[in-house]
């Protein structure tokens, strides 16, 4: 399976964006970038998802790079309940298992 | 609307007892995964039901964990003669099971499995 890279840690104030980096240099060319999040005491929480194409809905905005080797997830306005783990995953097909890495563990504050 | 339904959310047991962890997914999703979650850590994938049958369980570590789904809705994880480092987070998601790419998984609360 592809693997990705995260930073351990960030941190954040509340109301200011927030910019998630993953390299994931060896991604095939039929791998979807995921994005999860765990709060605190909770089951991962899907944020977004894209192949190809920069990517927006209501929680966040997915910037992937040309070559699709690196991604970016961007809170815009992060608020206290953002700080939670956030997982990049790479998968290429309905059924497969997502390989959870570490994560980043993003810290808010006011 | 209802989502993915673990119970109980915590069981505290003995060295040695057997446990079963129910899951209920979101109706009409074909698709259920058992994931293991440590302290620490992320979540480890442990088996993938499409329908009935377990369509990949090579995440299970030993032969003392089995799982059903017998109906392919609710499913139950099984956990024989329990170790101490059987404890964890265990996890259920479930997902449409479409054939189109980036099939989105989405996950229950967990229940926390403490063996003394």
């Amino acid at each position: 399976d592809a693997k990705t890279t995260q930073p351990n840690s960030m941190e954040s104030n509340e109301e200011e964006p927030v910019h998630l980096p993953c390299n994931h240099s060896t991604i095939s060319g039929t791998d979807y970038i995921h994005w999860y999040r765990q709060l605190p005491s909770q089951g991962p929480e899907y944020v977004i998802h894209g192949l190809t194409s920069n990517v927006n809905n209501r929680m966040a905005s997915l910037a992937i790079a040309e070559d699709r080797k690196s991604s970016t997830l961007i809170l815009h306005r992060a608020t206290l309940r953002d700080a939670a783990v956030y997982y990049c995953i790479l998968g290429n097909q309905a059924g497969t298992a997502l390989i959870f890495g570490k994560g980043t563990t993003l810290s808010v504050s006011s | 609307g209802a989502g993915v339904s673990q119970t109980p959310s915590n069981k505290v047991t003995e060295k040695g007892k057997y446990v079963e962890l129910r899951c209920d997914p979101i109706s009409g999703h074909t698709a259920l995964y058992w994931y293991r979650q440590s302290l620490g850590q992320g979540p480890e994938f442990l088996i993938y039901f499409q329908g009935t049958g377990a369509a990949d369980d090579s995440g299970l570590p030993n032969d003392r964990f089995f799982a059903v789904r017998p109906e392919g809705s609710v499913s139950t994880l099984k956990i024989q003669r329990t170790e101490r480092g059987d404890s964890a987070v265990y996890l259920c998601a479930s997902s449409l099971g479409s054939s189109a790419l980036g099939d989105t998984q989405y996950f229950g609360p967990g229940t926390r499995l403490t063996v003394l």
